[in-house]
């Protein structure tokens, strides 16, 4: 079964750095792109940017570029989202999903559960 | 970047009848549009791609069409699951953009 699972839900102060991860399963990791979207609560869904772990070819939405990194480590099939500096207006769910095509230009088909960031003093 | 506006913001109908929500873009994204289904506390799920095609799974109630900047995505007879919130997406442009999502309503 193809599938994508993130670790668990984290509260954290403004200020705190935090590394969030989506481990995959049922296919090549590094044959399909994984992209990372927010949703934060009582808005709506946000694309954030998207990874080949293939060669670790990155893009970020502008909105988001130089303030998350996006990752992957092949050796262990997993996506990782990352801040240095959390900010309150970081709270959200978010979610990792593949793209549905080795190719750039697919919808996203497998998605992840979702982690909770709560960002609060 | 490609702004995608969907409409109605709300739509309250009852189970069996036809919902219709619209997608919207600010410049051409040809058939690289996809729509979700998302309920409280889910991920969301895929339901169509290349603006008509459904994915695998999803019933044939739920049917997609549109090319260019105007979408449709039609339920054909609304049953309970349905109840939930709707977003567009377009893939045919860096960056990937959502729409900012219909919320299908029990009336």
């Amino acid at each position: 079964e193809v599938q994508l699972v993130q670790s668990g839900a984290e509260v954290k102060k403004p200020g705190e750095s935090l590394k969030i991860s989506c481990k995959s399963s049922g296919y090549s990791f590094t044959s399909y792109w994984i992209g990372w979207v927010r949703l934060v609560p009582g808005k709506g869904l946000e694309w954030m940017g998207i990874i080949y772990p293939g060669d670790s070819d990155t893009r970020y939405s502008p909105s988001f570029q130089g303030q998350v990194t996006i990752s992957a480590d092949k050796s262990i099939s997993t996506a990782y989202l990352q801040w240095s500096s959390l900010k309150a207006s970081d709270t959200a769910i978010y979610y990792c999903a593949r793209l549905g095509s080795s190719t750039y230009r697919a919808a996203l088909d497998i998605w992840g559960q979702g982690t909770m960031v709560t960002v609060s003093s | 970047e490609i702004v995608l506006t969907q409409s109605p913001g709300t739509l309250s109908l009852s189970p069996g009848e036809r919902a219709t929500l619209s997608c919207r873009a600010s410049q051409s994204v040809s058939s690289y549009l996809a729509w979700y289904q998302q309920k409280p506390g889910q991920a969301p799920r895929l339901l169509i791609y290349g603006a008509s095609s459904r994915a695998t799974g999803i019933p044939d109630r739920f049917s997609g069409s549109g090319s260019g900047t105007d979408f449709t995505l039609t339920i054909s007879r609304l049953e309970p699951e349905d109840f939930a919130v709707y977003y567009c997406q377009q893939y045919g442009s860096s960056p990937r953009t959502f729409g900012q999502g219909t919320k299908v309503e029990i009336k």
